[in-house]
């Protein structure tokens, strides 16, 4: 069975610090997918970044980067020079290419303050 | 760029009653996938189409159906609610089998409340 982990449950920051989401996977599956996704307090969720079980290449976009350990099966999102609009619940998931329905961990409520 | 488009955005209904709730994808995607969210939950899968048959199915209650049409809308059917089933309802869209692209783009969702 699959399984995502997310044991912060909630950080808060001063503007301006970096924060680093952490995310612990298990899957029997040799291929699979990771994702984040950022829920704001509107409610929506956006997708941030997919990562292949297959590419271990860290991806920096503009502030956000990500770390993706196979060896420790971890996924971790860091936000450098946070803002007030990172503010949101970030959700992790993964997904394996047999059944492809995602897998959420519980989530990180996320709030930077001013 | 067109996005996933979900309606009714808010629907209050009573215990026992059924609730119907709709979802478009976005163009060209063919698989459209359907969450919950309970408050203070994260979200769980309930049920997917891929062209228009039921390719995988997760935790939906025997009380919920649901089907893709031929424009590829899909429509969520709720009977019998129960308060239980208060939540945030979630569509999702993705290109489907064969791609090389597994991002499932979500809609705004519907906050179903049933009182």
């Amino acid at each position: 069975a699959q399984k995502v982990t997310q044991a912060q449950t909630e950080i808060s920051v001063v503007e301006k610090e970096d924060v680093t989401l952490d995310c612990v996977y298990e899957t029997r599956d040799t291929t699979y997918y990771l994702f984040w996704y950022k829920q704001p307090p509107s409610g929506e969720l956006v997708f941030l970044i997919r990562r292949n079980s297959f590419d271990e290449q860290n991806e920096i976009s503009g502030r956000y980067s990500w770390n993706f350990q196979k060896s420790t099966s971890s996924f971790n999102f860091t936000i450098t020079a946070s803002q007030v609009v990172d503010s949101a619940v970030y959700f992790c998931a993964l997904m394996d290419t047999g059944r492809r329905a995602l897998t959420f961990g519980s989530g990180t409520r996320l709030q930077v303050q001013p | 760029a067109a996005g996933v488009i979900q309606s009714p955005r808010h629907l209050i209904k009573e215990k026992r009653e059924t609730a119907t709730l709709k979802c478009y994808p976005i163009p060209r995607h063919d698989t459209v996938y359907w969450y919950q969210q309970g408050p203070g939950q994260d979200p769980q899968f309930l049920i997917s189409f891929y062209e228009k048959m039921q390719s995988d199915k997760g935790s939906i209650p025997d009380r919920f159906s649901a089907q893709q049409f031929s424009d590829y809308h899909s429509e969520l059917n709720m009977s019998s609610l129960e308060l239980g089933d208060s939540a945030l309802y979630f569509c999702a869209s993705s290109l489907g089998r064969g791609r090389e692209t597994y991002e499932q783009y979500f809609g705004p969702g519907t906050r179903l409340t049933v009182t």
